[in-house]
């Protein structure tokens, strides 16, 4: 099993509409988790991050932590086709320690 | 805040030449910085970690003496392809982590797309 997991999709929606991204994961031990975007050939965009458990808003972005069920998710509100990218899940434990990636998602708002 | 440049954003060298990609943190100081590789329609693979004034740790499978990482200071990291091949054409990333206690926060660079000839 996979340290993280995360669909690769492709996710296609229409524009306005509620996007849910996931990630699962193994390592209880992960403490801090990020969304990232990236954009073709273009380096990822830090989203959300959060710490433990709980939710955190940003604009249209939602970031919730499921520690208990080793599930993080991101929501994206009000899609519009600027948001077409690849959304990579990204955690870490304690320490200066590296990231885990998600294999990331690839999403397609259609106008 | 929080902007990590590279340069090159692209390079083009001949099979045998050696390629330094310079990674910066523009508004912050970086305690560890982070050496990535990506194909194609593929997630990012994690080359080598660094901290700064010390030698940097790779994953395995990585060659040290081929890809040579230097952090000189807080603030800029090269990585250095040594004798380039084709098979090491491919799109390197870095990303920083700030130095403040806690953070876990990572600013990844735009990249620098790498073709050898």
């Amino acid at each position: 099993q996979k340290e993280v997991e995360q669909d690769p999709g492709p996710l296609s929606v229409p524009e306005g509409a509620i996007v849910s991204l996931n990630c699962t994961y193994s390592n209880s031990a992960f403490q801090y988790f990020m969304w990232y975007r990236q954009y073709s050939r273009k380096g990822p965009e830090l989203l959300m991050y959060t710490y433990s458990s709980g939710n955190k808003e940003d604009g249209r972005f939602t970031a919730q932590v499921d520690k208990s069920s080793k599930y993080i998710s991101l929501f994206i509100r009000d899609s519009q086709p600027s948001d077409s990218a690849t959304y990579l899940c990204a955690m870490t434990r304690s320490g200066n320690t590296p990231l885990v990636f998600g294999k990331g998602t690839r999403l397609s708002v259609i106008a | 805040g929080a902007v990590v440049s590279q340069h090159p954003s692209w390079v083009i060298c001949k099979s045998g030449t050696s390629v330094k990609i310079e990674c910066r943190s523009l508004d912050f100081q970086a305690t560890t910085m982070f050496w990535y590789r990506q194909f194609p329609k593929q997630s990012l693979m994690l080359m080598a970690t660094s901290n700064e004034g010390s030698k940097a740790t790779y994953e395995q499978g990585v060659e040290k003496d081929k890809f040579l990482i230097n952090h000189a200071s807080l603030t800029l990291s090269t990585l250095t392809v040594t004798s380039a091949h084709p098979e090491d054409s491919s799109f390197y990333i870095c990303s920083a982590r700030e130095k403040v206690r806690g953070s876990r926060e990572q600013y990844f660079g735009p990249g620098t797309r790498l073709t050898v000839t």
